[in-house]
């Protein structure tokens, strides 16, 4: 059965980096593309961006550009979110999601459970 | 962007109700409109694509409707598993995907 699991929770203090797994299983890696998604405490569902596993090609939310990298390792069916220069904004649940769009429109048919990314001084 | 309003924010009702969640669109999107269900903890779950179409293994009484920029997503007897945060995400116009701010449904 089709699997994302991610890394485990992470605290960090302002201004680092954090670099967040999905390992993919189930199926096969470079045939979807993953997605990011974060969920800040109180908040709603916010897209980051996407990578596209087969041709490492990627796209980020405006918001995020400069600041997030994703990245993938075929090898081991893994894909890679890091966002850098953290503020206590960025304190969140950090979801991939894998994207599928036949039939008809795409959506986001399987998820992580999520990685809580906190950040405190 | 295109932005999702979802309403209401929140609710109560009970077991066995019929509940209906409704998502509105800043512009037309056709039937490009997805709907998720998430509990506290878990990961989100895809319960409806493409407007109406239920996603496998998600049970028969949730239903979805609606096209262009007004969209419904309804729970024909609402069960003790069911109360969880419902959001609806457009995929017409991307990037990015947008997520409306999610219906909680809560136990009366």
């Amino acid at each position: 059965q089709v699997q994302l699991v991610q890394s485990g929770a992470e605290v960090k203090k302002p201004g680092a980096s954090v670099k967040v797994s999905c390992k993919a299983s189930g199926y096969t890696f470079t045939g979807y593309w993953i997605h990011w998604v974060r969920q800040a405490p109180g908040q709603g569902l916010e897209w980051m961006g996407w990578i596209n596993p087969n041709s490492d090609g990627t796209n980020y939310a405006q918001k995020f550009q400069g600041r997030v990298t994703m990245t993938r390792d075929t090898s081991i069916s893994t894909a890679y979110m890091e966002l850098a220069r953290l503020t206590s904004d960025d304190t969140a649940v950090y979801y991939c999601a894998r994207e599928q769009d036949t039939p008809m429109v795409s959506r986001f048919d399987y998820w992580g459970l999520g990685t809580l990314v906190t950040v405190s001084s | 962007d295109i932005q999702m309003t979802q309403s209401p924010s929140s609710l109560s009702a009970s077991v066995g109700d019929r509940v209906t969640l409704t998502c509105r669109a800043s512009q037309n999107i056709n039937n490009y409109l997805n709907w998720y269900q998430h509990k506290p903890g878990k990961a989100p779950k895809l319960l409806i694509y493409a407007a109406s179409s239920l996603q496998g293994g998600v049970p028969s009484r949730f239903s979805g409707s609606g096209s262009g920029t007004d969209f419904t997503l309804t729970i024909s007897s609402l069960q003790p598993e069911d109360f969880a945060t419902y959001y609806c995400q457009q995929s017409y116009r991307t990037p990015p995907p947008t997520f409306g701010g999610g219906t909680k449904v809560e136990i009366k």
